[in-house]
């Protein structure tokens, strides 16, 4: 497997389920994100990890939970989602971190993403 | 809150045919990239820019940086269907380190 890989590709669930999707970055990067794409909005950070600890969290409600056991994978773990919550959600790496000590550029490599359906 | 607004919204043209496509900000980017996202795949990293004036070339792709660092266009020259997507600006702001996506560009280029 090469670049950046999403686990499933698409996930229809009830309001009361619980499900993670997960990510894996094969590229040796430090940092990893998650968006999320909704139609007809810019994508919006969600979570930011860098080495492995959460420097960002744009005030993304708790029934999103990220978790970064190790720099090359990351998930989102969901529960009692609202149907408003359907939509793309795309993990992304990037080589370097994103706080304020680094290197001001910063390429993403995206993965394909999940399609998430909250009925 | 900082804003990358993206013009046009939407673009359809036939084959064949040039367009442009602008990216513009009022605050001032050390760097911006440009993705190209297809339907159910995620952005691709097209290209970065980092100095202002700065101008790449990609085939018949044509990116620019203005001389202020606010703003950005694409260029593309004789567009093929292969170009339709999704084009995305996105950068990280001078002084504060955010990383922000544009409004986005929806591409469609017709046979």
């Amino acid at each position: 497997e090469t670049g950046v890989t999403q686990t499933p590709r698409h996930l229809v669930m009830g309001m009361t389920n619980k499900k993670s999707l997960k990510c894996e970055q094969h590229l040796g990067h430090n940092a990893m994100y998650w968006y999320k794409q909704s139609a007809k909005k810019p994508l919006e950070l969600m979570f930011v990890y860098s080495l492995e600890e959460r420097v960002e969290n744009n005030s993304v409600p708790s029934r999103f939970s990220p978790e970064c056991p190790n720099s090359s994978h990351l998930f989102l773990h969901l529960h009692t989602l609202q149907p408003e919550d359907s939509a793309l959600y795309l993990c992304a790496s990037s080589p370097r971190g994103t706080s304020a000590y680094t290197t001001s550029y910063n390429e993403q490599f995206f993965g394909p993403g999940t399609r998430l359906t909250v009925l | 809150t900082q804003l990358l607004e993206q013009s046009p919204q939407f673009l359809s043209i036939q084959e064949g045919e040039n367009l442009t496509v602008y990216c513009n900000s009022s605050s001032v980017f050390s760097s911006l990239q440009w993705y190209r996202q297809e339907p159910g795949e995620g952005p691709v990293l097209l290209v970065t820019v980092v100095t202002g004036g700065e101008v790449k070339k990609l085939k018949r792709l044509t990116f620019q940086f203005g001389d202020a660092r606010k703003d950005s266009s694409l260029h593309i020259t004789a567009a093929q269907t292969g170009d339709t997507g999704l084009y995305l600006c996105a950068g990280v702001t001078s002084g504060t380190y955010k990383y922000i996506f544009g409004t986005g560009t929806r591409l469609k280029v017709l046979a």
